[in-house]
């Protein structure tokens, strides 16, 4: 069965320094989706591209958090410097067709990043 | 804006118990409502969903109905086991994102 493809699964890394983060979403899904999970709350969009542009950055922190798809298929999200807030799991996801709202969104494991 | 409620947890069940967590939304229009479940360490699985008003999503014993004159999808199982035990969200959709509730944690115990 296809899967949203992530890593690394864990990320330990001293605040001010880069980090980055890769997923891959299923084969021939146009729309790709980069959500924030903070313990013990929902996830929140960040990003959300279809084929290579951004659709929706309107949550993602542009001074430190970039991210990218320049392809159309797999996307990196970078963060630098990170800081301690940053701590998170980071969950990509990723749908077919245009996105609407009956195209269901398929969630990769997701990266748990620690800031120290 | 739009949000999502859910009802806070921990929720504790003993197995073979009625399962309900609530859940409400507020809305303009009429968002597609999903229910995702996250067991510890891995990412979101989609449990079922429904697209419009008195539409029931329902699956693996579980089963959520879109309930338009109360903005609620409150997800519902008449005997859990142990291994529902995880996180449930309930989510709506807007404009292709997923707006999300805070989460549910569910423990059955044996």
């Amino acid at each position: 069965e296809a899967e949203v493809a992530q890593s690394p699964r864990y990320k330990i890394t001293e605040k001010s320094q880069a980090v980055a983060f890769w997923c891959d979403p299923i084969s021939g899904h146009a729309t790709l989706y980069w959500y924030r999970q903070i313990l013990g709350q929902g996830p929140e969009l960040l990003v959300q591209f279809q084929d290579e542009s951004v659709v929706d950055d309107s949550q993602l922190p542009k001074d430190r958090f970039s991210a990218e798809r320049l392809k159309g298929v797999d996307s990196t999200l970078k963060i630098q410097p990170a800081e301690l807030g940053d701590s998170a799991m980071y969950l990509c996801a990723s749908s077919g067709m245009d996105g609407s709202s009956y195209n269901e969104q398929f969630f990769g494991p997701g990266t748990r990043l620690t800031v120290l | 804006g739009d949000s999502v409620t859910q009802m806070e947890g921990p929720v504790t069940l003993s197995e073979e118990a009625f399962l309900t967590i609530n859940c409400t939304y507020t809305a303009t229009g009429y968002p597609s409502l999903f229910w995702y479940v996250q067991y510890p360490g891995e990412g979101l699985q989609l449990l079922l969903k429904a697209t419009k008003a008195d539409d029931k999503g329902s699956n693996k014993g579980f089963e959520a109905t879109y309930r338009k004159e109360t903005t609620s999808f409150h997800l519902e199982k008449g005997s859990v086991q142990v291994s529902d035990s995880a996180v449930y969200f309930c989510a709506r959709n807007q404009g292709g994102k997923l707006i999300f509730g805070q989460g549910t944690e569910l423990s059955v115990k044996p």
